[in-house]
């Protein structure tokens, strides 16, 4: 079955640290997995996908087939980043993205 | 350019009661989804549609249905609502089949009493 598993429903980490937000899934063909964020009071977007192999707001992502993971990460955590990250997967035929059940980031000063 | 835009933003329902999500984008996506969004459970998809006059079950279809007459709009019905169905909904769009749902609404905060 497909499915996305982010361990951590609260992840708290100190401005400057270093920040891991993990993301696990189950699939059987070859996946696109995306990372999305959603600001206080804002709605959902996209903050980067897999294929892209991009670094956005100073967040990078790789995917380890091998683990099956999808982690996201960030070197320096800034207080902005404080926001709700979902990890999700897009099967083959593009008709369904399924979501994990997201990570709460909360950057303290 | 407004992207995706639903309304209500807030409703309180009582059980039994019937009423209608709206959602609308201007960017002429063919694909729309609806979601709704629990705790500790993410994003479920509820139901898509790839194109007017075309829409399909997602993952929690039961106690929804939608319809699509354009390619502009895509509401999302609660024939009878229950407690289940309290949650946030959102809309979604996508230019097609090839992309992922970049583009959200605001949501909708629903509450069933």
């Amino acid at each position: 079955a497909q499915r996305v598993t982010q361990p951590e429903k609260l992840l708290s980490v100190f401005k400057g640290a270093p920040v891991e937000l993990k993301c696990n899934y189950s699939y059987s063909g070859s996946p696109e997995l995306f990372w999305y964020v959603q600001y206080s009071r804002q709605r959902l977007q996209l903050l980067l996908r897999h294929i892209s192999r991009e670094s956005i707001k100073g967040f990078t992502a790789d995917l380890n087939k091998g683990e099956t993971s999808f982690h996201l990460k960030k070197p320096f955590a800034q207080e902005e980043d404080s926001a709700m990250y979902y990890c999700a997967l897009r099967d083959t035929g593009g008709f369904k993205t399924i979501f994990g059940a997201g990570t709460r980031l909360f950057v303290k000063a | 350019n407004a992207g995706v835009t639903q309304t209500p933003k807030f409703q309180v329902l009582k059980t039994g009661q019937s009423m209608t999500l709206q959602c609308a984008q201007d960017m002429n996506h063919e694909y729309m989804s609806w979601y709704r969004q629990d705790p500790g459970m993410g994003l479920r998809l509820i139901h898509y549609s790839v194109g007017a006059g075309i829409t399909d079950q997602g993952e929690v279809p039961n106690g929804y249905n939608v319809s699509r007459s354009t390619t502009e709009d895509f509401p999302l019905r609660l024939l009878s609502a229950a407690p289940s169905q309290t949650s946030v909904y959102f809309c979604a769009s996508k230019v097609g089949l090839g992309d992922t749902e970049a583009f959200f609404g605001q949501g909708t905060r629903l509450t069933v009493v």
